[in-house]
């Protein structure tokens, strides 16, 4: 049974690095049928996908267009692990995180949120 | 403003059936499978339909999904007070090259 545990800081300050990093059990992160995703969620933004990590005879990335510039998913092998990092924070960056199993073709595992407040 | 439009809110008495839609184009619904989500306040989202219209075991069939064009549907059958959520619709977009959420819709049951 997969399972993914999150953790990381409830509060970063304005223009500082979000990071967040999702511990994986029941599953490898090198898997070559899944891909490991952060989406996150707000009032004001509905759900909102940031992007992926995923290994198919190398690793490759996808990252949404609103978050690009600011955004780095990288798997630990050694951990079995996944972590996200956002840089250059505002308070539209506020809200729940999730670290998400991407299976076969659907979004089937989630973490469990870490609500993320920037604030000064 | 998100890629794929939903209505904001939909609502029903208990055993009607209720539809649910989603608007996108054709570099993401056309071209995609749809999955729809059920979400519950304070909780993560759970898929009710995968692959257009394909539902996960241990989900009812009183749920259903359909797709046509850029558009695609969920329809809720029977409705029950336990269906009152927040749903999703999901695609990957190939242009974006990316996954993509609808605004989604809350499900009141009267």
């Amino acid at each position: 049974q997969v399972q993914l545990q999150q953790s990381g800081p409830g509060l970063v300050k304005p223009s500082q690095t979000l990071s967040l990093t999702c511990d994986i059990s029941g599953d490898s992160v090198s898997s070559n049928s899944a891909a490991w995703n952060w989406i996150r969620q707000s009032p004001s933004r509905g759900l909102e996908w940031l992007g992926r990590t995923y290994y198919r005879s190398k690793w490759s990335n996808n990252y949404a267009v609103s978050v690009r510039s600011r955004i780095s998913i990288k798997p630990d092998t050694s951990k079995n692990q996944v972590s996200l990092q956002l840089s250059s924070v505002t308070p539209e960056d506020t809200a729940t995180y999730y670290c998400v199993k991407e299976g076969s073709d659907t979004f089937d595992i989630w973490g469990q949120g870490t609500m993320v407040t920037v604030s000064a | 403003q998100s890629v794929l439009t939903q209505p904001p809110s939909a609502s029903g008495t208990p055993g009607q059936r209720v539809t649910i839609s989603c608007s996108g184009s054709s570099s993401n619904i056309r071209s995609n499978y749809v999955y729809w989500y059920q979400q519950f306040p304070g909780t993560a989202p759970k898929l009710v339909i995968y692959r257009d219209n394909q539902r996960p075991s241990g989900v009812p069939d009183r749920f259903s999904g359909s797709k046509s064009g850029t558009s695609a549907s969920l329809a809720i059958s029977g409705l029950r007070s336990e269906d009152e959520a927040d749903y999703y619709c999901a695609t990957w977009d190939s242009s974006l090259n990316g996954w993509v959420f609808g605004g989604g819709t809350k499900l009141t049951v009267l």
